[in-house]
């Protein structure tokens, strides 16, 4: 595609409910990231797949939190369990892997996590 | 854990003004990039410098790097109401792929 999609772009649940979050890469990038970002805040780094290497998941905040990347393109954070504190945009990012340009990362619009 | 300060917080200034914002980080890296965040959008590059560079342009942008220091700015020249955003610079740990970020610089442009 054009650029890296993400959805739903906001989602609205109850506390102890689970969520997943899709994010579809560009075509071609073969690394994907997940970021968090709180209100006002910066980028927490998640999770990391490179091709078919293992994931990086050192960034992920508890057990409630998974990913997974089907066939090396599109990813899926799945929340277990949500509490309030998990509210926050989470953005997906996608880049090449080797070349001059590989730490240049094209984000989605993110999704919006509002847990009551 | 966050390696990129950004400072100012928050900055505010007149059409047509430069904007200057600095970013400070911690460990060794292979290179330093600044990103753009529009209010409820994801982040847009702008300009990535190696880390055996010093400076570098790109149409209004000019991006300073100290090693030594540890440390880049950000320099917006002649500057508009649509440059109004956060901006964030980000590092990669020397080897590594993925990016660490700082907490950004809401930037205002008043007309």
């Amino acid at each position: 595609g054009a650029g890296v999609s993400q959805s739903p772009s906001n989602k609205v649940t109850e506390k102890g409910k689970d969520v997943e979050l899709r994010c579809d890469p560009i075509s071609g990038h073969t690394a994907l990231y997940w970021y968090r970002q709180s209100l006002g805040q910066g980028l927490e780094f998640l999770i990391y797949f490179q091709g078919n290497s293992a994931p990086d998941k050192s960034g992920l905040p508890s057990d409630r939190f998974s990913a997974e990347r089907t066939g090396g393109s599109v990813s899926t954070l799945t929340i277990q369990r949500t509490q309030q504190e998990d509210s926050a945009v989470y953005l997906c990012a996608s880049s090449f892997s080797s070349g001059l340009a590989k730490n240049i990362q094209y984000f989605g619009a993110g999704t919006r996590l509002s847990v009551l | 854990s966050q390696q990129g300060e950004e400072d100012p917080q928050a900055l505010s200034i007149q059409e047509g003004e430069n904007a200057t914002m600095n970013c400070s980080y911690k460990t060794s890296i292979n290179n330093l990039q600044w990103y753009r965040q529009n209010s409820g959008r994801g982040l847009v590059h702008l300009i990535l410098i190696r880390s055996n560079e010093r400076e570098k342009h790109s149409g209004r942008l000019r991006v300073t790097l100290d090693t030594s220091k540890k440390s880049s700015s950000l320099l917006i020249t002649a500057s508009r109401a649509a440059d109004t955003a956060s901006y964030f610079c980000a590092t990669d740990d020397w080897g590594a792929q993925k990016l660490v970020f700082g907490q950004g610089t809401r930037l205002t442009i008043n007309p």
